[in-house]
């Protein structure tokens, strides 16, 4: 059975860096054709594709954010790290991982994350 | 980047009837088309993925059809428990990109 739970601050201040761990377990992340994304919905908003990361180590990032976002992975722990700098409130929005395999869609998600940006 | 267009934004239906909802792409991409259900503060699920394939557990009364630009989402008769956003998502290549929604209400 696959899960996956994101953890991290519910506010954040604007400029600050966001950190997001994404737990899973249920499959490993060292298994070929394996990824794990992030995606992101503002409130009443529309879903958006952030950042992947595959078994592989390799990475890709939406280009409209890729200056700000990092995503990495610890296999061993089996999580996936999202970091997001130069936090503004636009980027309010409830964060979710979310399995994906090679050429498939995400078919498992977190339960998401609300993640505020305010001073 | 493949821009994915959706519509109607809204679409009001009666329990029982069908629903039929469209997604539209900027460029072809192939059979590569996922629909996602999602409800209020519930996290989105994978409905069917290759633009006609029903993911595990999907109830027969949903099924989708199309190749390169343009896609449909079918409700063939509605129940209390669909009544909610869709959402469709090209993955044909890297760059994954959602539709705007559409959030099917009871009318």
């Amino acid at each position: 059975q696959i899960t996956l739970k994101e953890s991290g601050p519910t506010l954040v201040k604007p400029t600050q860096t966001l950190t997001l761990t994404c737990t899973f377990s249920g499959f490993s992340l060292s298994t070929s054709g394996v990824g794990v994304g992030w995606i992101r919905q503002p409130p009443g908003k529309a879903l958006e594709w952030l950042a992947l990361i595959y078994w592989d180590d390799d990475k890709r990032y939406s280009p409209s954010l890729k200056s700000r976002l990092t995503i990495t992975k610890d296999t061993s722990k089996n999580q996936v790290v999202l970091t997001m700098t130069n936090m503004d409130p636009v980027d309010t929005a409830t964060y979710y991982c979310a399995h994906r395999r090679l050429e498939l869609p995400f078919d498992y998600w977190g339960q998401g994350t609300l993640v505020t940006v305010s001073s | 980047e493949i821009v994915m267009t959706q519509s109607p934004a809204t679409l009001s239906v009666s329990p029982g009837e069908r629903a039929t909802l469209s997604c539209r792409a900027s460029q072809s991409v192939s059979s590569n088309l996922a629909w996602y259900q999602q409800k209020p503060g519930q996290a989105p699920r994978l409905l069917i993925y290759g633009a006609s394939t029903r993911a595990t557990g999907i109830p027969a009364r949903f099924s989708g059809s199309g190749s390169g630009t343009e896609f449909t989402l079918t409700i063939s008769s509605l129940q209390s428990e669909d009544f909610a956003v869709y959402y469709c998502q090209q993955y044909n290549n890297w760059l994954l990109t959602f539709g705007g929604g559409t959030k099917v209400e009871i009318k």
